[in-house]
């Protein structure tokens, strides 16, 4: 079956990086994402990454992908105030429908 | 348009009644995702329309809840005889469907409230 497992809670200090961590079950999983979402909305789309591959960046965001133990980390540089909010890990066989984890959520401090 | 839109935004209705809620993907998307978020927790997949047909529907989904998608476009989500269980925010998504191209993109989300 399909499981995304994400921990509860992560403080990180302004300017310091965070790091969220994700992991699932499906070895089948072709997709991975990642979503925010802030109080009251809907989810945004931060990035997602093929299942073949093992890195991507975009800007602040590195996301590192270990299929082999099925371990996926996002990595926000330069955390700002902003970055506050919960994320969520999200995986999908050929852009079907998305099944995600519980949530983490990232309190950053001044 | 540069997104998912929802209507209604909130809606709080008695235990029993019917509601409607509706989505209006991105111009163009051919998918249509409905999933529904209780508090503290992930979305959960609803259903999903490619065009007016309904690929998938959740095992978890009660037999109260309907979706469609007439036309292809906007999609409508009922759900008949509402308990209080069903109190949560309904999230909509699209994308369009094409080689190497899967991202979804949500709506606002429809806050249920059944009292």
């Amino acid at each position: 079956g399909e499981d995304v497992e994400q921990s509860l809670f992560l403080s990180v200090r302004e300017g310091d990086s965070s790091v969220i961590n994700c992991t699932y079950t499906d070895s089948s999983s072709t997709y991975l994402y990642w979503y925010k979402q802030e109080p009251g909305a809907g989810l945004q789309l931060l990035t997602y990454i093929f299942s073949n591959m093992d890195m991507k960046q975009d800007q602040r965001l590195t996301v590192l992908l270990n299929k082999k133990d099925k371990h996926l980390s996002l990595r926000i540089a330069d955390t700002q105030t902003g970055d506050s909010a919960i994320y969520f890990c999200a995986e999908s066989k050929a852009g079907n429908k998305l099944t995600f984890g519980g949530g983490t959520r990232v309190l950053v401090k001044p | 348009d540069t997104g998912v839109s929802q209507d209604p935004r909130h809606k709080i209705t008695k235990r029993g009644q019917n509601v409607t809620f509706r989505c209006d993907p991105i111009s163009e998307h051919n998918r249509l995702y409905w999933y529904r978020q209780t508090l503290g927790q992930g979305p959960e997949f609803l259903t999903y329309f490619q065009n007016e047909a309904q690929l998938e529907k959740s095992r978890l989904l009660s037999d109260r809840f309907s979706a469609e998608r007439p036309k292809g476009s906007f999609s409508t989500l009922e759900i008949q005889r509402t308990e209080q269980g069903d109190s949560a925010m309904y999230l909509c998504a699209s994308s369009f469907s094409s080689s190497g191209n899967y991202e979804q993109y949500f709506g606002p989300g429809t806050r249920l409230t059944v009292t």
